[in-house]
């Protein structure tokens, strides 16, 4: 089943704190994003990655870090947690074919204390 | 970066009623997606338009792809209680290297 995996699905933590949320796809797919969900502003993007070792900003990079050593994976990393990273967390990968669908995660809900 | 601005933010309708929102934009974009979140669950695609003008459904949605190429609408006939969620259109633009951009989500909520 063609499918789009984060880890974990719910993570409760402390300002500065690091952490990793990790993100998997099955579908072979070049490209890859993250995206941060809040109340009234819709879907932001935090980076993305087009394929393997080339990762760049979205609209939102700021606190965040990610990296994209293999296809199939592309891990979020929050080196110093801050209360405003309070958020749901989506993970995306598609195709690099034009008009290719988007799949999304399940989402992961981040609360940072 | 690029904005998308969608309206309504929310709606909330009587089941059977027809139900429509919109996405504009300043730019142009070569491809139009719309999905629905439901509460809980990542957004799954509904419809995607690929030409300026197209007209495509899907069941009871049906979309378009505006002629400007700056703007798409989403239509919903009869609305029925599963159709509760949040809708978000999508815009992709070769100028911004084929990356997703996405409105701020029409929240729709539906009385039995």
């Amino acid at each position: 089943e063609a499918q789009v995996t984060q880890n974990p699905r719910y993570l409760i933590t402390v300002t500065g704190k690091k952490l990793t949320v990790t993100c998997s796809q099955n579908m072979n797919h070049e490209y890859m994003s993250w995206y941060r969900q809040d109340p009234g502003l819709g879907l932001r993007q935090i980076y993305y990655s087009m394929n393997v070792e080339v990762t760049d900003k979205g609209d939102v990079p700021e606190g965040y870090k990610v990296s994209r050593k293999e296809k199939r994976n592309f891990p979020l990393i929050l080196e110093s947690p801050s209360p405003n990273q309070t958020s749901l967390y989506f993970c995306a990968s598609r195709s690099s074919g034009a008009g290719e669908t988007q799949y999304f995660g399940p989402g992961t809900r981040l609360l940072v204390l | 970066g690029q904005q998308l601005n969608q309206s309504p933010q929310s709606m909330f309708i009587q089941e059977g009623e027809d139900v429509s929102m919109n996405c504009t934009s300043s730019s142009i974009f070569n491809t139009w997606l719309w999905y629905k979140q439901d509460p809980g669950e990542g957004p799954v695609l509904l419809i995607a338009l690929y030409k300026a003008g197209e007209l495509t459904s899907n069941g009871r949605l049906t979309a378009q792809f505006g002629i400007t190429r700056k703007d798409s609408f989403l239509n919903i006939s009869a609305s029925i209680p599963s159709d509760v969620g949040i809708y978000f259109c999508a815009g992709i633009s070769d100028n911004a290297g084929n990356m997703l951009t996405f409105g701020g989500g029409t929240r729709l909520m539906v009385k039995p």
